[in-house]
């Protein structure tokens, strides 16, 4: 099962807005990736981040790696109705990867 | 390269019968990953080859299923035995040797009558 808390489940935000969802553990992890699905569609690789405290920008998104390397957010600036899909975070730990249940953006225009 | 590649995108099969799924990974890339994913859940790791060596299974992997990866290049899973439980997206990645970065393909959707 899922070893990652993402939080949150799911978010309602007007076009225009920022959001900001975030991912704990309470494994350590060596590095961490932000995947976008959107329905029927198999994950797509956003953002990896490779050290603690490291701070990545992929255009209008925005991950950290948590220093404790236990956590990682994403940042979505101005938001745009494309936007729109479940974003999940994935630790990784040698060649173990996890995932989060995801958080589901919806974005009104 | 169009990235990972998997068949069928769907399959609908009566319980009990075996189905097989196949990867394509990305050129080159020597590591492959199979997931599970199921309806509101994040994808739930199953297998990993580096090669055609499978190096770790979940226990969430049965005796049911199987993963192949004989020349090191494609990949099959086959679920035997079918059960309405199996019913799921099953999700193929691949990476390169000392990058961690993993690119799924579009998945296969498996639904069991």
């Amino acid at each position: 099962g899922q070893q990652l808390n993402q939080s949150p489940q799911s978010m309602f935000i007007q076009e225009g807005e920022d959001v900001s969802m975030n991912c704990t553990s309470s494994s350590i992890f060596n590095t961490w990736l932000w995947y976008k699905q959107e329905p029927g569609e198999g994950p797509v690789l956003l953002i990896a981040l490779y050290k603690a405290g490291e701070l990545t920008s992929n255009g209008r998104l925005t991950a950290q790696f948590g220093i404790t390397r236990k956590d990682s957010f994403l940042n979505i600036s101005a938001s745009i109705p494309s936007d729109v899909g479940i974003y999940f975070c994935a630790g990784q730990r040698n060649n173990d990867m996890r995932f989060g249940a995801g958080t589901r953006l919806t974005v009104k225009p | 390269d169009t990235g990972v590649s998997q068949n069928p995108r769907h399959k609908i099969t009566k319980r009990g019968q075996n189905v097989t799924f196949r990867c394509d990974p990305i050129s080159e890339h020597n590591r492959l990953y199979w997931y599970r994913q199921t309806l509101g859940q994040g994808p739930e790791f199953l297998t990993y080859f580096q090669n055609e060596a499978q190096l770790e299974k979940s226990r969430l992997l049965s005796d049911r299923f199987s993963a192949e990866r004989p020349k090191g290049s494609f990949s099959t899973l086959e679920i035997q035995r079918t059960e309405q439980g199996d019913s799921a997206m099953y999700l193929c990645a691949s990476s390169y040797e000392g990058n961690t970065e993993a690119f799924f393909g579009q998945g296969t959707r498996l639904t069991v009558v």
